[in-house]
Formats: structure tokens, C-alpha cells, sequence
């Protein structure tokens, strides 16, 4: 199947600073990419849809300027929490559907955030 | 949007029984419905999926039935083993279109007693 990566897969950071979380489709190319955070005990909550050569759509209540995402590729997103605080800390995760296709997403390993 | 909901939060049984998980969705243009089984700390891992033009799918322990008339779905598990704890989610999404967001249910923990 279909894999995803992201980089890293842990992060600690201190209050204040910013965090670069990158997605990538290995083997296939993808025009849209998710971004989910999950809080411990909780489901996943879709932050973010992420579109290749333009901006990404932002689900309500998820600052736009805070969580900066950039689709340069078709095989790379990005994620930036900007000024991160210690209620950032989560469990981010990337997703990809194959273009075209769309039914199956593939899931990338996650990141975890610790802000200090 | 999409509003998908899901029942029990926790289940418990025993080692060899079955256990069933429920979800109901509300948008009924919703077409495909997939399962997913996470552990601690990892990605979701799909373990069996249902579109809409199907009422049940089986894939030896685990089975899934759709209703689409009542807008509910279950995740089936038979002959249950301690490696199957863990968190299960179901998900809805209009489909096909990879530009097409997945709708998360709120989980159930899953615990095999041996």
C-alpha cells in the first residue's frame, strides 16, 4: 500500500518557539494531504486540509496564523506551530488519499509535541 | 457537515467472546466506512472498510455491516484475543475524491480479557 512518513516522530520544545512538522507521500502522489491532532483519550480532529500549489483550508476554530501549513510538492506538506504553548502539546498526524482514487487514506506515523 | 458518533466508549470481554461496536452517522450522502484500530502512540491502522453499495464485508475475525436506511454501522470482532485491545474508531467520508475529508467517531477502548 500507499505510505506515508512524517519527520519528526517526537519533538520537545520550549514555550514560545516554533516547530516544523513534515509529511510526505513515499510513494505516490498526492494533491491533498490532512493534518489531525489527537488529544490523549480523544479522537482525531481534523485541523487543516492541505492542497498542493495553494492555501490550505482551515477547520473551524484552528488558527490559520498559529498553524502554518505549506503543500509545496506533490509529495511534501508541511505543518509550523508558530509560538508554541504547552497547551500545543499533541499527538499530530498526517494523512493522503491516492489522486483519483480517494477512497483509502494513508496514515503517517504521527508526531508527537511536547511544549515546555 | 458530517457528524458521526459512536458506541461504547469502553468495552471489556473476555478472551473468545465477541464484541460489537456501533456508529450512526448523519449526512447521507456519506458513502464509504472505514474502521480503524490504533495502539498507543501509533497511527491508525484501517482494518476493514464498507462502501455504500454493501451491507456487510468479512475479513476472517472482523466483519462489518452497513445500513443505510437507518445511517448506522458496526464493527464486528469474533473469537476475540488480548492483541486485539486497543482504541477502535470508525470514520465516515463521501467518496470517491481524494480532496475528501474523513469524520472520526470518538472511539471505543477495546479491552480482551484473557
Amino acid at each position: 500500500g500507499a505510505v506515508v512518513s512524517q519527520h519528526p516522530s517526537w519533538v520537545i520544545c520550549k514555550s514560545g518557539t516554533s516547530v516544523k512538522i513534515e509529511c510526505r507521500s513515499l510513494d505516490f502522489q498526492a494533491t491533498t494531504m490532512f493534518w489531525y491532532r489527537q488529544f490523549p483519550k480523544q479522537s482525531l480532529m481534523l485541523m487543516a486540509t492541505s492542497n498542493e500549489g495553494s492555501k490550505a483550508t482551515y477547520e473551524q476554530g484552528v488558527e490559520k496564523d498559529k498553524f502554518l501549513i505549506n503543500h509545496a510538492s506533490l509529495t511534501l506538506s508541511t505543518l509550523t506551530v508558530t509560538s508554541a504553548h504547552p497547551e500545543d502539546s499533541s499527538f499530530y498526524i498526517c494523512s493522503a488519499s491516492l489522486t483519483g482514487a480517494g477512497y483509502e487514506q494513508y496514515f503517517g506515523p504521527g508526531t508527537r509535541l511536547t511544549v515546555t | 457537515g458530517e457528524n458521526v458518533e459512536q458506541h461504547p466508549s469502553t468495552l471489556s470481554v473476555q478472551e473468545g467472546d465477541s464484541a460489537v461496536i456501533k456508529c450512526t452517522y448523519s449526512d447521507s450522502a456519506s458513502n464509504y466506512f472505514p474502521w480503524y484500530k490504533q495502539e498507543l502512540g501509533k497511527r491508525p491502522q484501517l482494518i476493514i472498510d464498507i462502501r455504500s453499495n454493501v451491507g456487510e464485508k468479512k475479513d476472517q475475525r472482523i466483519a462489518v455491516t452497513l445500513n443505510k436506511t437507518a445511517k448506522h454501522f458496526s464493527l464486528h470482532i469474533t473469537e476475540t484475543q488480548p492483541e486485539d485491545s486497543a482504541v477502535y474508531f470508525c470514520a465516515a467520508k463521501k467518496a470517491p475524491g481524494s480532496a475528501r475529508q474523513l469524520t472520526f467517531g470518538s472511539g471505543t477502548q477495546l479491552t480482551v480479557l484473557p
